[in-house]
């Protein structure tokens, strides 16, 4: 079955860069889809096919995908950008795969 | 806009039954394929379920700890979505959000969420 594996907290200085990565057997062949979770609520879509933006989500988020890692990048963190960030895809065997979760702290 | 609303989760023995629905708005919802996805306490999303629209087919796809015990189906007259859950274990407790899915020949995601229901399987 495939696997998405993410570090399991990322840390970022308000207004500096953060960086969520997701690795994956030559992810780079799958379109990779990120969710921000926050305390309490339901998953949001934030990128969907490695680097479009739903509407209503800012500009600072961003997404990459190239090799065996899909990134999501937050420019200038805020504090209300701390959450729980999940990427995900969809593989012919296994189906809808999510990976792992990371919690990003705004320090 | 869309919104989606979970309902008819709660406390249920194991080896019990439970029916979750979803109601729809906001989107043309009979053409739309839908999904549950779940989150135990504590821990990440996991894919339950979906099922294609009637024009898709109106097929079902499992993850492998729920197939055989759990089954969605849709009343598109309703607009609504259903979750039937049998012989539930404990390890089900979770809290399960409706979505919609959107696809293409190579991919598929969940672009938006119901607040999600909790069930809790428990003696």
């Amino acid at each position: 079955s495939y696997e998405l594996t993410q570090p399991l907290s990322v840390s970022v200085a308000l207004g500096q860069t953060a960086r969520v990565s997701c690795g994956g057997n030559n992810i780079e062949s799958k379109n990779v889809h990120w969710y921000q979770q926050k305390p309490g609520q339901a998953p949001v879509l934030v990128i969907y096919r490695d680097s479009n933006r739903p509407s209503g989500i800012p500009e600072r988020f961003s997404g990459s995908n190239s090799g065996n890692t899909a990134t999501l990048t937050i420019s200038r963190a805020q504090a209300g950008d701390e959450a729980d960030y999940y990427c995900q895809v969809w593989d012919s065997n296994t189906a809808y795969v999510f990976g792992t979760g990371t919690k990003v702290t705004v320090l | 806009e869309v919104q989606l609303v979970e309902s008819g989760g709660g406390l249920v023995q194991p080896g019990g039954s439970l029916r979750l629905s979803c109601a729809a708005s906001g989107f043309i919802f009979s053409n739309t394929w839908m999904s549950w996805v779940r989150q135990a306490p504590g821990k990440g999303l996991e894919w339950v379920g979906r099922i294609k629209s009637k024009a898709g087919g109106g097929t079902t796809a499992y993850a492998a700890p729920v197939k055989d015990r759990f089954t969605i189906s849709r009343d598109d007259s309703k607009n609504t979505l259903y979750l039937q859950m049998n012989s539930l274990k404990t390890e089900d407790t979770a809290v399960y959000y409706c979505t919609t899915v959107s696809t293409t020949a190579t991919t598929a995601h969940f672009d938006s969420w119901g607040p999600g229901t909790l069930v809790t399987v428990s003696s």
